[in-house]
């Protein structure tokens, strides 16, 4: 099985950098998917990272270390419209369906005027 | 737009109804997907379709019955549920289901289902 901890609230203010933390422990890691999801809407695919080190997307990245099991998601100039919630999901061992992507709780952030 | 829609996007029933949601991808994916979102827990993951097979099924109740026509349509069969049933039900698809474990899957805006 596996363990996927991400904060369950965080805060910011407009304009700020904010940074959401994943652990996670897994008997086989084939990579780790980023989405974020508004109220009442799909998740949206943010970012994947199989290998060690810093993706970049915009005002997106996403750092993965898997010695640490540790990956994080780091917002910048942050907009009133990234609040949401933040799913962090980790591609498991492969089994007889193929790759098991098994999501954490989500991150609930709030961006503040 | 996601290419993945949803209906109905709200549905309340009964215990003893019959219901069914339904679920079309307009990416040309191989393979669908049905995952449940309740408040404070993370999403799981109920079935995987490839190529209209179901390749699995993550211990779901017999109350919840998928049906898979083609690659392109999916539905999930409601009967005699249980107020715990009451959540958001995500469909969503991908390219493959068994191929690079960099899959992207894209989810449709689910449908909320309340069960009184």
């Amino acid at each position: 099985g596996q363990n996927i901890d991400q904060p369950t609230e965080m805060t910011a203010t407009e304009g700020a950098i904010v940074q959401i933390n994943c652990t996670y422990q897994t008997s086989g890691f084939n990579g780790l998917f980023w989405y974020q999801q508004h109220a009442g809407e799909a998740p949206t695919f943010l970012s994947y990272n199989v290998l060690d080190g810093l993706e970049e997307k915009g005002r997106f990245s996403s750092f993965l270390s898997r010695s640490k099991g540790y990956s994080y998601l780091l917002l910048k100039e942050l907009q009133m419209k990234d609040s949401a919630s933040y799913l962090c999901a980790v591609c498991g061992p492969r089994g007889d369906s193929g790759y098991a992507l098994n999501f954490g709780k989500g991150t609930s952030l709030l961006v503040t005027p | 737009e996601t290419g993945v829609t949803q209906t109905p996007r709200h549905l309340v029933m009964g215990m003893t109804n019959k219901k069914s949601l339904k679920c079309e991808q307009h990416l040309g994916h191989n393979a669908m997907y049905w995952y449940k979102q309740s408040a404070k827990k993370p999403l799981e993951l109920m079935f995987v379709y490839s190529l209209e097979e179901r390749v699995e099924n993550n211990s779901v109740p017999s109350r919840f019955s998928p049906e898979c026509p083609n690659s392109s349509h999916l539905f999930l069969h409601l009967h005699t549920l249980q107020p715990e049933d009451s959540a958001l039900y995500l469909c969503a698809s991908s390219p493959n289901a068994v191929q690079a474990s960099g899959n992207t899957i894209y989810f449709g805006e689910g449908s909320w289902l309340t069960v009184v």
